[in-house]
C-alpha cells in the first residue's frame, strides 16, 4: 500500500524565516511529487510540483527531491503570516491517469 | 487558466436521500477527473477516476453503487451520493488534470447528512 508520511506539526516559524516542511513516501515507482497547501475548509492549492531529483525553485518556495532516500521537501524563504495552513505532500505513481496519494498535512504557524 | 468548480458549496440532506455533486474544469478539457473525500483533521484520500465516456474506476472500500460517477463530457463529472448516511458527510473535492501531471482542484462540497 502506497503511503506517505508527514510530520503533522505544528510547526511554528518566525516571520521572515526560512520554514521547511519534509515528507517520505513509500513507493519507489512514484514518478511525480506536489506540494499543495490548504487553508482551514477551503481545497487544496498547488504550490509546487517536482519530478527529477534536485531542487525546483519558484520564488520564495523550493522544493527538493531525493528519489534514492524517497524523500520530498518544501523550504518557504521568508516566511509570511499568511503562509500559515496546512501543507499537504502527495505523490502520484504514473501519468495523468492516476490519482494522488496524500499525506496527513503538516500545520505550519507563521509567528508575526 | 486551469479553474475547476465544484457545485452546490455545502449541501445538508436527510438520511435517505440523495445527492448530486458537479466538478466543472471550465477553461480547459479534462479527459480525467478524481474524486477525493476527506474527513476532519483527515487528509484527501481518493475515492474514484472519472473518464470521459467510460466507467468510473473506484479505489478499494469505496462502494461504487453508493457513490454513483458519471463523465458525461471533457469539462463535466458529477458524484451521486446515493442514500446517503451520517457517516457520509464529508468534504467531498474533485480535481482535473491539465496536461499528464499536475491536478487542479475544485473549492469543495460539505455534505451533511442528518
Amino acid at each position: 500500500q502506497k503511503e506517505v508520511e508527514q510530520n503533522s506539526g505544528p510547526l511554528s516559524v518566525p516571520e521572515g524565516a526560512i520554514a521547511s516542511l519534509n515528507c517520505t513516501y513509500s513507493d519507489r515507482g512514484s514518478q511525480s511529487f506536489f506540494w499543495y497547501r490548504q487553508y482551514s475548509g477551503k481545497s487544496p492549492e498547488l504550490i509546487m510540483s517536482i519530478y527529477s531529483n534536485g531542487d525546483k525553485e519558484d520564488g520564495r518556495f523550493t522544493a527538493q527531491l531525493n528519489k534514492a532516500s524517497q524523500y520530498v521537501s518544501l523550504l518557504i524563504r521568508d516566511s509570511q503570516p499568511s503562509d500559515s495552513a496546512t501543507y499537504l505532500c502527495a505523490v502520484k505513481s504514473g501519468g495523468g491517469a492516476d490519482g494522488l496519494t496524500f499525506g496527513k498535512g503538516t500545520h505550519l504557524i507563521i509567528q508575526p | 487558466g486551469a479553474v475547476v468548480s465544484q457545485h452546490p458549496s455545502w449541501v445538508i440532506c436527510k438520511s435517505g436521500t440523495s445527492v448530486k455533486i458537479e466538478c466543472r474544469s471550465l477553461d480547459f478539457q479534462a479527459t480525467t477527473m478524481f474524486w477525493y473525500r476527506q474527513f476532519p483533521k483527515q487528509s484527501l484520500m481518493l475515492m474514484a477516476t472519472s473518464n470521459e465516456g467510460s466507467k468510473a474506476t473506484y479505489e478499494q472500500g469505496v462502494e461504487k453503487d453508493k457513490f454513483l460517477i458519471n463523465h458525461a463530457s471533457l469539462t463535466l463529472s458529477t458524484l451521486t451520493v446515493t442514500s446517503a448516511h451520517p457517516e457520509d458527510s464529508s468534504f467531498y473535492i474533485c480535481s482535473a488534470v491539465e496536461g499528464v501531471w499536475e491536478q487542479y482542484f475544485g473549492p469543495g462540497t460539505r455534505l451533511t447528512v442528518t
